[in-house]
């Protein structure tokens, strides 16, 4: 069962802007990831934070994590055209095999 | 150059056959994925590795088969069982232990079902 709901669907916005993307999940995690995938390719590590940790940056990253509230946020600032692509959750509950559990992703789209 | 690798990138299969893709790693990775991804979806497990001649079923395991003979290879088996194969298949793999927890993906394989 996919356990990350990710929010919006589809965001749309022009260069250098800010981009925020949301993800809600189910059950107790030990971390919650972020990927990027450009169309067609495999995903890519962006930024991991861990159940203990509240906010992480990486570069124009940066993310959020309530687990009271059992949700996430990236944000992207001053994006680029190049930021164009799909981003997906994941989160890793601390089961056998350090499984993640995907969420369906936000399609984002920075218009030149 | 240190990566996953899987091959073919297309592959194309008629009703009834079975097929394998392949996903090789040589990042000295214990473990080791297999995802499926439809259209506008996230990713759904279908297989999982975390040692050499062992491995355990995801969440769509059903139609699907896979080995783990070599620490660097994971090869996928789409059996004809499996009613619905068209997707992209991707594989990932991740050291084990406090090594990370990121998973590195392969550049997946789109196989379609004529």
């Amino acid at each position: 069962s996919q356990q990350g709901e990710e929010d919006p669907q589809a965001l749309s916005i022009q260069e250098g802007e800010n981009a925020t993307m949301n993800c809600s999940y189910k059950t107790s995690i030990n971390n919650l990831q972020w990927y990027r995938q450009n169309s067609g390719r495999g995903l890519v590590h962006l930024i991991l934070i861990r159940s203990n940790e509240r906010e992480k940056h990486s570069g124009r990253l940066r993310v959020t994590l309530d687990t009271s509230k059992k949700s996430s946020s990236l944000l992207i600032t001053a994006s680029r055209a190049a930021d164009t692509a799909s981003y997906f959750c994941a989160t890793d509950a601390g089961t056998s095999g350090s499984r993640l559990t995907f969420g369906e992703g936000t399609q984002l789209t920075v218009n030149p | 150059d240190g990566g996953i690798t899987q091959s073919p990138k297309y592959l194309f299969r008629k009703e009834g056959q079975n097929v394998t893709l392949s996903c090789e790693q040589n990042l000295n990775h214990d473990a080791m994925y297999w995802y499926r991804q439809d259209p506008g979806q996230g990713l759904r497990l279908i297989y999982y590795s975390q040692i050499v001649n062992d491995f355990q079923k995801g969440d769509i395991a059903e139609g699907y088969s896979v080995s783990r003979e070599k620490k660097e290879s994971f090869p996928l088996t789409v059996t004809s069982a499996q009613k619905n194969p068209t997707a992209f298949y991707l594989c990932a793999s991740r050291p084990l232990g406090t090594s990370g927890d990121e998973q590195f993906f392969g550049p997946g394989t789109r196989l379609t079902v004529l």
